[in-house]
C-alpha cells in the first residue's frame, strides 16, 4: 500500500537558517504530493503541491521538487522566521488508493530567535 | 479560495449525550468530504470518506454506528457523535475535496470535544 515516511522531529532551528525536511514515499500509481502545515490548535493548511514528475511546489519561500527517481518531495526554505513554528505534514494521493491522503507522521519545526 | 469551515470549533459536553459538528465548503462544491481525528503530537486518523448522496465509507475500526456521517449536499457535511464517552474527547478534523481536482484536500480548522 501506499505510505509516506518523513524525518523525525522536533527540528529546531535557528531564525534566518536553512531548512529542509525529508520526505519519500511508496505508491503503486502516480501520485500527487503535498506539504500541509498545522500551527497550534488549528485545522491543516495547505502549504504547497506537486502533481507529477519533476514538478517544483512553491509557497511563502518554501518550496519542494516531486522526485520521480528517488521517490522524494522533499521541503525547503532558504530562511526560517519563527512564525513558520508549526507541524509539517508531507502527504500523497493516489487514484489507486480512491484519492485519500496518506499522510506522514508530521516534523515538528521550531524557530528561535 | 478553497475554504472550509467547522463548527463549532470547541465543545464541552456530558457523558452520553450526542454531538454534532458541521462541515461546510463556503466557496467550492465539494463531492467528498473526509472526516478525520487527531490525538495529540500525533498524524491523522481517517475515519471516513462521506460522498454527496450516498452512505459514507467508514476505515476499519471505525463504529459506523457511534459517528454517524452525512453529506446532504455538496456542501455540507455532518459528524454526530452518538452517546459520546470520555475516550472519544479528541480533535476532530474534516476536509472537503472539489470535484475534478488534483486530489489535494482543504482542512477545516477543527473541532476540540471534550466529553466530561
Amino acid at each position: 500500500g501506499d505510505s509516506v515516511t518523513q524525518m523525525e522531529g522536533p527540528v529546531t532551528l535557528s531564525e534566518e537558517a536553512f531548512l529542509t525536511i525529508n520526505c519519500t514515499y511508496t505508491a503503486t500509481g502516480y501520485p500527487s504530493l503535498f506539504w500541509y502545515v498545522q500551527y497550534p490548535g488549528e485545522g491543516l493548511q495547505l502549504l504547497l503541491k506537486a502533481t507529477k514528475a519533476d514538478d517544483k511546489g512553491s509557497n511563502k519561500g518554501f518550496e519542494a521538487t516531486y522526485r520521480k527517481e528517488t521517490t522524494s518531495f522533499h521541503l525547503e526554505k532558504g530562511s526560517v522566521q519563527v512564525s513558520d513554528s508549526a507541524v509539517y505534514f508531507c502527504a500523497l494521493s493516489d487514484l489507486g488508493g480512491g484519492n485519500k491522503l496518506t499522510f506522514g507522521t508530521g516534523t515538528q519545526l521550531k524557530v528561535e530567535l | 479560495g478553497a475554504v472550509v469551515s467547522q463548527h463549532p470549533s470547541w465543545v464541552i459536553c456530558k457523558s452520553g449525550t450526542s454531538v454534532k459538528i458541521e462541515c461546510r465548503s463556503l466557496d467550492f462544491q465539494a463531492t467528498t468530504m473526509f472526516w478525520y481525528r487527531q490525538f495529540p503530537k500525533q498524524s491523522l486518523m481517517l475515519m471516513a470518506t462521506s460522498n454527496e448522496g450516498s452512505k459514507a465509507t467508514y476505515e476499519q475500526g471505525v463504529e459506523k454506528d457511534k459517528f454517524l456521517i452525512n453529506h446532504a449536499s455538496l456542501t455540507l457535511s455532518t459528524l454526530t457523535v452518538t452517546s459520546a464517552h470520555p475516550e472519544d474527547s479528541s480533535f476532530y478534523i474534516c476536509s472537503a475535496r472539489a470535484s475534478g481536482g488534483d486530489g489535494a484536500q482543504y482542512f477545516g480548522p477543527g473541532t476540540r470535544l471534550l466529553v466530561l
